[in-house]
């Protein structure tokens, strides 16, 4: 299985602050790359699928890059809706695989 | 808008079997896509369980394929899992949802999740 391991484990941020997330696969997984938001009682939110493509609906304030083995998700200005638990999730191969999740917390 | 929600089972005992329904609505669900399950563990990370598609074509994590079976019901537009021989380390959150894709699935649908504990 692909390992996805996710940094950091946690943040504490401000509203307005810039926030980045680090996602890094065991193997080259190319751009097969998706980025999830999950808040306790909520349906799991997909922001971005193939490392950068923005989902309909999703605020631009997030994005994503990377490739490879490295990604990043980057939320240029938080807002109250945002604090919440991200997770990057690898698919290229079977079984599709999780990273460990970022708790992002108020300040 | 495609919308998914699980049925709560209670509280399961182990070695028992843990049965969920998720009853989707806003999308025929013969129509196409893999219709799965995913976990969450208390304080871990998510889980892919498995997957199905309406011909009857499923997928299933290999750490839990000897024990798991998901079904779908197209006249009542409902997906199915089954867990089998359950212990504790079996309870977590579990989350239907749409699979978008073969190559580079991303899960683009989502149930809100239920917690079920396995307790004797």
């Amino acid at each position: 299985d692909i390992q996805m391991t996710q940094s950091p484990a946690s943040l504490s941020a401000s509203v307005g602050d810039r926030v980045t997330i680090t996602c890094r696969s065991s193997q080259y997984i190319s751009t097969f790359l998706n980025w999830y938001k999950l808040k306790p009682g909520e349906a799991p939110n997909l922001l971005i699928s193939a490392a950068s493509n923005l989902q309909p609906g999703v605020s631009s304030r997030f994005g994503g890059s990377g490739s490879g083995t490295e990604f990043t998700l980057t939320i240029t200005s938080l807002q109250p809706e945002d604090f919440a638990t991200y997770y990057c999730q690898q698919a290229y191969s079977n079984p599709l695989t999780f990273g460990g999740g970022t708790k992002v917390d108020i300040k | 808008q495609v919308q998914l929600q699980e049925s709560s089972p209670g509280l399961v005992k182990p070695s028992e079997t843990l049965s969920l329904t998720c009853t989707v609505s806003g999308y025929s669900i013969k129509n196409g896509f893999y219709w799965g399950w995913i976990r969450q563990p208390p304080g871990k990370g998510l889980e892919l369980i498995g997957s199905v598609y309406y011909t009857g074509s499923s997928y299933y994590n290999p750490s839990l394929k000897s024990r798991v079976a998901i079904s779908m019901a197209t006249s009542s537009n409902q997906i199915s899992l089954q867990l089998q021989s359950v212990t504790a380390a079996d309870t977590a959150v579990y989350y239907c949802a749409r699979l978008h894709g073969i190559m580079g699935t991303k899960i683009d649908f989502w149930g809100q999740g239920i917690l079920v504990p396995v307790s004797s």
